[in-house]
């Protein structure tokens, strides 16, 4: 089935060092977004790629990096995580950005930061 | 920003009971969406409403988009602990960057036996 996968599931880091989280799709869609959400809160998000172009998000902090070498992956880089970026990451994909295409999204990342 | 406001932020029902959420705006949208988001997992779409008025049925769920395209309703009938989750809605503004999803604060809905 097609479908957008996470991995891995949960992660743990430590204050100030540095992470990754991964993002494959097999929809072979345009559109990649991140976003975060917080407990009991609405996600919120990141930065979003259509196809190479990277879109940030005007408040998404600098510590928040992303990468996506081909159409199927892409990589959220929290370059020094800190307590207050203990989430869950949600990655989702659309078919493009015209119109009303659905975002089908991943199972998340659940990052927790010690 | 665009905020879009959901009420209630939690409710707690019995099985067979009706309810309705709400998620409203000060601003417009070109469309919104509502999708149901269970523990540990993302959100999944229930259903996209385009047009002022617009009324979509999806078995026990009813939406509705306002006349205004500001604010949503979805109601439930006769509510089944299957339907428990977090619902949000979510307005979609049309820009030149592509369509942006924001999504409301959420309604965390659980049906007991």
């Amino acid at each position: 089935d097609a479908m957008v996968i996470q991995n891995p599931r949960y992660q743990v880091t430590q204050f100030g060092k540095p992470v990754t989280l991964s993002c494959s799709q097999t929809l072979n869609h345009n559109v990649m977004y991140w976003y975060q959400q917080k407990s009991s809160q609405a996600p919120k998000l990141l930065f979003h790629y259509y196809d190479k172009d990277f879109n940030n998000e005007a408040d998404t902090p600098d510590n928040f990096q992303s990468r996506r070498p081909n159409t199927s992956f892409c990589f959220l880089d929290i370059r020094s995580p800190g307590l207050g970026d203990a989430a869950m990451y949600l990655c989702a994909t659309s078919r493009g950005l015209a119109g009303f295409n659905e975002q089908f999204f991943g199972p998340g990342t659940r990052l927790t930061v010690l | 920003t665009q905020l879009l406001e959901q009420s209630p932020q939690f409710l707690s029902i019995q099985e067979g009971e009706n309810l309705t959420v709400y998620c409203n705006s000060s601003s417009v949208f070109s469309s919104l969406q509502w999708y149901r988001q269970e523990p540990g997992e993302g959100p999944v779409l229930l259903v996209t409403v385009v047009t002022g008025g617009e009324v979509k049925k999806l078995k026990r769920l009813t939406f509705q988009f306002g006349d205004a395209r500001k604010d949503s309703s979805l109601h439930i009938t006769a509510a089944q602990p299957g339907d428990t989750g977090l619902y949000l809605c979510a307005g979609i503004i049309l820009t030149g960057g592509g369509n942006k999803l924001t999504f409301g604060t959420g309604t965390q809905l659980k049906v007991e036996l």
